[in-house]
């Protein structure tokens, strides 16, 4: 099956710094890369998502990049704000159905 | 719209007692998936049905775990007898048939403590 690693497991920014997370992914097959937001005791929500035909996504402050031969993808977070702070995961999935999580990594934006 | 509902949010039991989760989709999301997350960690599948049927539960320990989805709406998720390790957070997510966003919606999950 798919195999998902996220790095780095924590990090801590200054505000209006820019925060990357990296995860990697085994399955070639696989064509979707969501990335969710855990804020503390609550449940995880969907931020920003790509798919294996596009290189490059952004809104607003994020963006995601995907690089399907070396299969990697990266959150990237502009302009950090304490609000930013939670636990963040990368996904990826073959069919739409299937999902395959990263470890997480927790940011913290000092203000 | 009413998001994924899940109870109890949180469970204190004592180990080889039973335990039950219960989960509400999103009307209309015909697809609906049990995760477990541990501390630290990124939600692991236990189960994905798609309507009533449960078409992957590779990753659920049957010697102890049982779900059902009667109706193919509500779900609930049973741990019997419960072991200290299964003290974690389990999450019930939804997404609906045939979706291109691949979306997943959660619910906020039931805390389980197993002392």
């Amino acid at each position: 099956g798919e195999n998902v690693e996220q790095h780095p497991s924590t990090l801590s920014v200054q505000e209006g710094d820019s925060a990357v997370i990296k995860c990697t992914y085994s399955d070639s097959a696989s064509n979707y890369f969501p990335w969710y937001k855990q804020e503390l005791g609550k449940r995880p929500q969907l931020i920003i998502d790509i798919r294996s035909n596009v290189g490059e996504k952004k809104d607003q402050r994020i963006a995601v990049t995907l690089n399907k031969t070396a299969k990697h993808f990266s959150l990237h977070i502009t302009e950090t704000q304490p609000e930013d702070s939670a636990v963040y995961f990368c996904a990826a999935s073959v069919t739409g159905n299937q999902f395959y999580f990263g470890t997480g990594t927790s940011l913290t934006v000092i203000p | 719209e009413a998001g994924v509902v899940q109870s109890p949010r949180y469970k204190i039991i004592e180990k080889k007692q039973p335990v039950a989760f219960w989960c509400n989709p999103i009307s209309g999301h015909n697809t609906l998936y049990w995760y477990l997350q541990n501390l630290g960690q990124g939600p692991e599948l236990l189960i994905r049905y798609e309507n009533e049927e449960a078409v992957d539960d590779s990753q659920l320990p049957k010697d102890r775990f049982s779900a059902e989805r009667l109706k193919g709406v509500d779900s609930t998720l049973k741990i019997q007898p419960a072991e200290l390790g299964d003290s974690a957070v389990y999450l019930c997510a939804s997404s609906p048939r045939g979706q291109n966003t691949g979306e997943l919606f959660f619910g906020e999950g039931s805390r389980l403590t197993v002392l």
